[in-house]
């Protein structure tokens, strides 16, 4: 199994520049989660899709921030305009929803924004 | 909302010994309580998980007890290895299986001494 994928693994940018950050969930799995972990606040929920509907999105800091989840293989979270307090580890992680507990994270993406 | 406190935040044992990481909650639905290890620079992966409906669960070494009357849930790793140390996370939800979000406490970073 390829396991959760994640693209890009670094990214630095300047402030005012748009982020994408890209996630393929494993193949099978109904459920995808985007978390942020920062030093400060931890490990932090931003968004949650189940079977590609997003079900709850009060974890995402604020308007500059959007996720998509377009099909069952892809989702994207969206940052514009990125603020130097974006930067963080984002991970994605995907679970079989109902049917099984364990959320599988993917490797993350580091954002620098400067 | 959900909040886990984790206590403490470093924990430095002897090799060889026990090590204790406590948790408590606030909302008495939540029915799901994982438990992450992270090592430096990777994704956190999930080490042992327990639901509402069991009090103690045990995997060789590492063992995880809840008390749903008391809000609270631990774990604990006997014997302990060099490879033992990382940041763990103990974090709640209150979905019917891995459909939901996770709340994550703060992390305790175990260092394991020779």
């Amino acid at each position: 199994d390829a396991g959760v994928i994640q693209s890009p693994r670094h990214e630095v940018t300047e402030m005012g520049q748009e982020v994408t950050l890209r996630c393929k969930p494993i193949s099978g799995h109904n459920s995808l989660f985007w978390y942020r972990q920062t030093m400060m606040r931890g490990l932090e929920l931003l968004i949650y899709f189940n079977n590609n509907v997003p079900i709850d999105d009060s974890g995402m800091p604020e308007d500059r921030f959007s996720a998509k989840m377009p099909n069952a293989s892809f989702s994207t979270l969206k940052i514009q305009p990125s603020e130097p307090r974006d930067s963080a580890v984002y991970f994605c992680a995907s679970s079989l929803g109902h049917r099984g507990y364990e959320q599988y994270f993917g490797p993350g993406t580091r954002l620098t924004v400067t | 909302g959900e909040n886990v406190e984790q206590h403490p935040s470093t924990l430095s044992v002897q090799e060889g010994d026990s090590a204790v990481i406590k948790c408590t909650y606030s909302d008495s639905a939540s029915n799901y309580f994982p438990w992450y290890k992270q090592e430096l620079g990777k994704r956190p992966q999930l080490i042992i998980d327990i639901r509402s409906n069991v009090g103690e669960k045990k995997d060789q070494r590492i063992a995880v007890t809840l008390n749903k009357t008391a809000k609270h849930f631990s774990l604990h790793i006997t014997e302990t290895q060099p490879e033992d140390s990382a940041v763990y996370f103990c974090a709640e939800s209150f979905s019917g299986g891995g459909a939901d979000g996770l709340t994550f406490g703060k992390g305790t970073h175990l260092i394991i001494q020779p």
